[in-house]
């Protein structure tokens, strides 16, 4: 299995408080994902990183923003947490964002519940 | 957004092969494929992606139609540990649609 962990799996917090979501990978893959999954849904991509320093919005993108300071750690930040988004989050990585490569590897998750 | 199709549901008995279909009609001329699945809560995990031929591993076979309209993925011998959400994707475009729920029956 990819080298992908994220942390904390589980958490439970109050509407108006930050949260911030943390992905680690040892792979040394250049892309990162931030992706949120609903019950019954598919994933949605929230933002994405290409670098170092480097990231873009994905489709749910509101509300969420992300750092990326170390190939190693891409950090998902709820600045004022809402009900709204209250969901499973993962992390992916792929070494490549080409349409000749873009094979992803998901890390276990983070359920996150804003009361 | 460009999304692909696919049906909602399917059953397989245990030991028969099982065929889940994907339309991706926006699919561009270089992109793949993709294919994934996600069993209970975990995260989606790999399976295969192909461009225009067929492609074949040791978890399934995918077969592309010739206007690289549609795919079909293959599980030739379905196990009830195949019980799992599939998801097919174009290429890198990161847009996963609700998938098909596959269950497998003794």
């Amino acid at each position: 299995d990819a080298g992908i962990t994220q942390s904390p799996r589980h958490k439970v917090t109050e509407t108006g408080t930050p949260v911030t979501l943390r992905c680690h990978q040892t792979e040394n893959h250049r892309y990162m994902y931030w992706y949120r999954q609903d019950p019954g849904h598919g994933l949605r991509l929230i933002h994405y990183s290409y670098g170092v320093k480097d990231t873009d919005k994905g489709e749910v993108s509101d509300g969420y923003s992300v750092s990326r300071s170390k190939t190693e750690d891409f950090l998902l930040t709820l600045e004022s947490a809402t009900s709204s988004q209250t969901s499973v989050y993962f992390c992916a990585i792929s070494e490549s964002i080409s349409g000749q490569y873009n094979e992803q590897f998901f890390g276990p998750g983070t359920r996150l519940t804003v009361l | 957004d460009a999304k692909t199709t696919q049906p909602p549901s399917m059953d397989c008995a245990e030991g028969r092969a099982a065929n889940l279909p994907c339309n991706h009609s926006t699919i561009s001329g270089n992109e793949y494929v993709y294919w994934y699945r996600q069993i209970h809560s975990q995260g989606p995990q790999y399976i295969i992606h192909g461009l225009k031929n067929n492609e074949t591993n040791e978890m399934a076979s995918l077969i592309i139609t010739e206007d690289r309209k549609s795919s079909t993925l293959i599980l030739p011998h379905a196990t009830l540990r195949d019980t799992a959400v599939y998801y097919c994707i174009e290429g890198s475009k990161s847009t996963f649609g609700d998938g098909t729920t596959l269950t497998v029956k003794p």
